[in-house]
């Protein structure tokens, strides 16, 4: 079983629209969970880190957790095409302080 | 500035040939990491290392080797045994605060074979 799962997609959105990524992972130790963005041929850009059960929102990005379910999940509220790219979902047991990363969900947002 | 800073961003490997990546980071984390992307894939963990002169394999060591000589410093080499090379390797730190362990990246470093 993988460590974090993610539907690779790819997700398509029109632009100003709410796009909704997933995240799930396997261990229930998992204590730290991240969301990267990453454009084709760049490295991966930390958007935002989510520790407690709950939502986290910073501007147009809001996290949420739910520790019981296991599950982690991204909105992007008034997508824009400069959000087209492939989002990937991290978590990191802090035992050892190894991430874990899903394989990705690419997401186009369509002017 | 500080980052992580890698290099070369292209290199070529011959067959049989070793050749070396290069990371250095300003952000005086203790941790540091090698990883593996492929298209279509997510990262693969190669090494890491949570202090100076001490480092663990990860989930694809295999035809790796790396150093930590230094706290700034984690050269990857990839030696003539890894047989399939060609991937973005993306080198990364993190301090080990609990809650503050963000991981963050080089810029990658694109691995061909001639």
């Amino acid at each position: 079983q993988k460590e974090v799962e993610q539907n690779s997609g790819p997700l398509s959105v029109p632009e100003g629209a709410i796009a909704s990524l997933n995240c799930t992972y396997s261990d229930r130790v998992s204590q730290s969970f991240f969301w990267y963005r990453q454009y084709s041929g760049k490295s991966p850009e930390l958007i935002m880190s989510i520790y407690s059960n709950g939502d986290k929102e910073d501007g147009r990005f809001t996290a949420q957790l739910n520790k019981a379910s296991q599950y982690v999940s991204l909105l992007i509220r008034d997508s824009q095409p400069s959000d087209s790219a492939t989002y990937l979902c991290a978590v990191n047991k802090f035992t050892g302080n190894q991430f874990y990363f899903g394989t990705g969900t690419s997401l186009t947002v369509i002017p | 500035d500080g980052g992580i800073t890698q290099s070369p961003k292209y290199l070529f490997r011959k067959e049989g040939q070793n050749v070396t990546l290069s990371c250095e980071q300003n952000l005086n984390h203790d941790a540091m990491y090698w990883y593996r992307q492929d298209p279509g894939q997510g990262l693969r963990l190669i090494y890491y290392s949570q202090i100076v002169n001490d480092f663990q394999k990860g989930d694809i060591a295999e035809g790796y080797s790396v150093s930590r000589e230094k706290k700034e410093s984690f050269p990857l080499t990839v030696t003539s045994a890894q047989k399939n090379p060609t991937a973005f390797y993306l080198c990364a730190s993190s301090t080990q605060r609990v809650e503050n362990e963000k991981l963050f990246f080089g810029s990658g470093t694109q691995l061909s074979v001639l």
